[in-house]
């Protein structure tokens, strides 16, 4: 089966920079993704690292390394509106040749002024 | 502007009932997926669809079942709604792009059941 953890909350201050670590266990391997959602709002796309390295989009870098079977999200510049829940996620090899999409449990981002 | 609908924002049912979640997106998208979401536990796979009337058992399908009659509609539903399926539950798709593609999933507003 799959397994992925993260850290459950994590608080920083506008302006910083914060890391979001996400380590998985998986029987197959198809890329990292991560995802963004807002307290009552649906989960929204961020990034997908299929290969080893740094991803970047803006204020958010995602980074892989698949040897290490860890990846993780960087937030820069924070804002208060980055306060959100963050979610990784992998392809399920055990389901339909990957089709499907398992999360982690999230980490509750808190940015304050 | 792509869409996943959900045919309730709000629910909520008798314990026993049977109870039908709605979903339907417009992007033609051969994969659809049922999540529920429980504070601290994550989005929990229930049921997905790769292709019309073809569904495969997600991590927690007790309880649930799903039909996929139109590619753009995929139902979830709870035999005999009981109070533990109280929860918010997530419809998303995706399109089908090989096994290293990391096209994304796209999710509905979700619909809070609360069952009582």
């Amino acid at each position: 089966g799959q397994s992925l953890e993260q850290p459950s909350e994590v608080t920083a201050v506008e302006g910083a920079i914060v890391q979001i670590n996400c380590t998985y266990q998986t029987s197959g391997f198809y890329g990292l993704s991560w995802y963004q959602q807002h307290d009552g709002g649906a989960p929204t796309f961020l990034s997908y690292n299929g290969l080893d390295g740094l991803e970047e989009t803006g204020r958010f870098s995602s980074f892989l390394s698949r040897s290490d079977s860890y990846g993780y999200l960087l937030l820069q510049e924070l804002q208060m509106k980055d306060s959100a829940s963050y979610f990784c996620a992998v392809r399920d090899r055990s389901h339909q040749a990957g089709t499907a999409l398992i999360f982690g449990k999230g980490t509750t981002l808190s940015v304050s002024s | 502007d792509v869409k996943v609908t959900q045919s309730s924002r709000y629910l909520v049912k008798r314990t026993g009932e049977k109870v039908f979640l709605e979903c339907v997106q417009d992007m033609d998208h051969e994969n659809m997926f049922w999540y529920r979401q429980d504070p601290g536990l994550g989005l929990r796979l229930i049921y997905f669809s790769y292709d019309v009337k073809m569904k495969e058992k997600g991590d927690i399908p007790e309880g649930y079942s799903v039909s996929r009659e139109k590619k753009e509609r995929f139902s979830l539903i709870l035999e005999s709604a009981s109070t533990n399926q109280t929860s918010m539950y997530l419809c998303a798709s995706r399109t089908e792009d090989g096994l290293f593609g990391g096209t994304e999933a796209f999710f509905g507003q979700g619909t809070r059941l609360t069952v009582v």
